[in-house]
């Protein structure tokens, strides 16, 4: 069993759709909660991050974290087709050196 | 504001040939420091990743090999590049603000090995 699991989809919604990707995962000593967008060919950027359980909105995007579930989620409202793009997850425990990332859901989002 | 470079951004090589990529960053100092590795239409792979000056952790044995001769500079490397070498190669650097940690991938390398 992977420590992070997500769908890879791929997912195609029309433009203004909302957008739900999830991740789920094992290790409960996870504590940081990443986001990450990473267009064709391109390196990942950073969306949103979460520290332990609960939502955080930034614009369109909400990111939420369920630990008693280790269930996370991100949400696109109003989606653009300039959000498609493949979505990665990405966590960490506080000491950690290092991330367990998903493996990515790709989103196309149709004009 | 913190800046990674990678170079060179595309690379096409022989099976055999010898590989160097090269990672640096601007604008922090200490920061830890990783190479992973992109397959076609699969998740990351963390290859490498450093903590300090000449400290370098491998989590995949394998045909590359890093080193971090400078606190801002993160190299990869291969005597002798396979054909499962080809991939997109992403390196990144991690800090710690304003209460958490935060990740961040450079522009990354496309290496094809023919």
């Amino acid at each position: 069993q992977k420590e992070v699991e997500q769908d890879p989809g791929p997912l195609s919604v029309p433009e203004g759709a909302i957008v739900s990707l999830n991740c789920t995962y094992s290790n409960s000593a996870f504590q940081y909660f990443m986001w990450y967008r990473q267009y064709s060919r391109k390196g990942p950027e950073l969306l949103m991050y979460t520290y332990s359980s609960g939502n955080k909105e930034d614009g369109r995007f909400t990111a939420q974290v369920d630990k008693s579930s280790k269930y996370i989620s991100l949400f696109i409202r109003d989606s653009q087709p300039s959000d498609s793009a493949t979505y990665l997850c990405a966590m960490s425990g506080v000491n950690d050196y290092k991330l367990s990332f998903g493996a990515g859901t790709t989103v196309t989002v149709r004009a | 504001s913190q800046t990674i470079h990678q170079w060179p951004a595309t690379l096409v090589q022989p099976v055999g040939s010898p590989l160097s990529l090269e990672c640096t960053v601007e604008g922090t100092s200490n920061p830890n420091l990783y190479w992973y590795r992109q397959a076609a239409g699969r998740g990351l792979q963390l290859l490498f990743y450093s903590v300090g000056i000449g400290q370098i952790s491998s989590e995949v044995p394998q045909n590359l090999s890093a080193s971090r001769p400078q606190d801002r500079q993160f190299i990869l490397s291969s005597k002798k590049l396979l054909l499962s070498d080809s991939g997109f190669y992403l390196c990144a650097w991690r800090f710690f603000w304003r209460g958490v940690y935060e990740q961040y991938f450079g522009p990354g390398t496309r290496l094809t090995v023919t």
